[in-house]
């Protein structure tokens, strides 16, 4: 079985400081890793992902994650962080043998941005 | 997102009425998903389908039932509402059978059991 932890849910940062948001991964076979993004009131966005390709992995609005086998670990960062930021963050796991492609969500991290 | 809808947006029901969720996709994607979502619960999934008549429960099934007769519809029932269920439910489509795409999501419906 898969499953997904998200290391603090709510985190804050100042504007222009480095975002870090933890997530550590379990699964019986290599995954597929997901960052999704949700504002108020809106479904869930992806971010970027990991399908075993290049470990460190880009995304959009200059977000990065990078696949670390060793610690199963797959952290999102962002150099400098901005009021548009503020947002929840899901990690999301899936394993190759996942006959339904589904995904196992973190329990969410909140980023507030202070000014 | 574009290519999925869900409806209603918001939705206040009565305990021990029963509920149906609508799911619309446009994508002819083959893989439609019901989760919900509750604070420090991330998102449950309730039950996914694989094609059109072909369904499995997920993690929260209990008190939910789902139908898929045709590829772009995905319907949530609840048979007999109860106050636990007051939730935000998300449906998301998936194309890949490798899942390497991940989920497109719609903008969600809030539940209301009173």
């Amino acid at each position: 079985a898969q499953s997904v932890t998200q290391l603090g849910s709510h985190v804050s940062v100042s504007e222009g400081a480095l975002v870090l948001l933890r997530c550590n991964y379990s699964s019986s076979v290599p995954p597929y890793l997901f960052w999704y993004v949700q504002y108020p009131n809106q479904g869930l966005q992806l971010l970027l992902k990991y399908t075993s390709a290049a470990t460190l992995v880009k995304g959009i609005n200059g977000f990065e994650a990078e696949f670390k086998k060793s610690e199963t670990s797959f952290h999102l960062t962002k150099p400098s962080a901005h009021m548009s930021h503020a947002a929840e963050y899901f990690c999301a796991v899936s394993d190759r043998a996942n006959a339904g492609n589904m995904l196992t969500f973190g329990g969410g991290t909140r980023l507030m941005v202070k000014p | 997102d574009a290519g999925i809808t869900q409806s209603p947006r918001h939705k206040v029901t009565e305990t021990g009425t029963p509920v149906t969720l609508r799911c619309h996709q446009t994508e002819n994607h083959r893989y439609m998903y019901w989760y919900r979502q509750d604070p420090g619960h991330g998102l449950r999934l309730i039950h996914y389908s694989y094609g059109v008549k072909d369904t499995d429960k997920g993690e929260v099934s209990d008190g939910y039932s789902v139908s898929r007769s045709k590829t772009e519809d995905f319907l949530l029932t609840l048979e007999s509402a109860t106050s636990s269920q007051t939730s935000v439910y998300f449906c998301a489509i998936s194309a890949s059978d490798r899942n390497d795409y991940g989920y497109t999501f719609g903008s969600g419906t809030r539940l209301t059991v009173v």
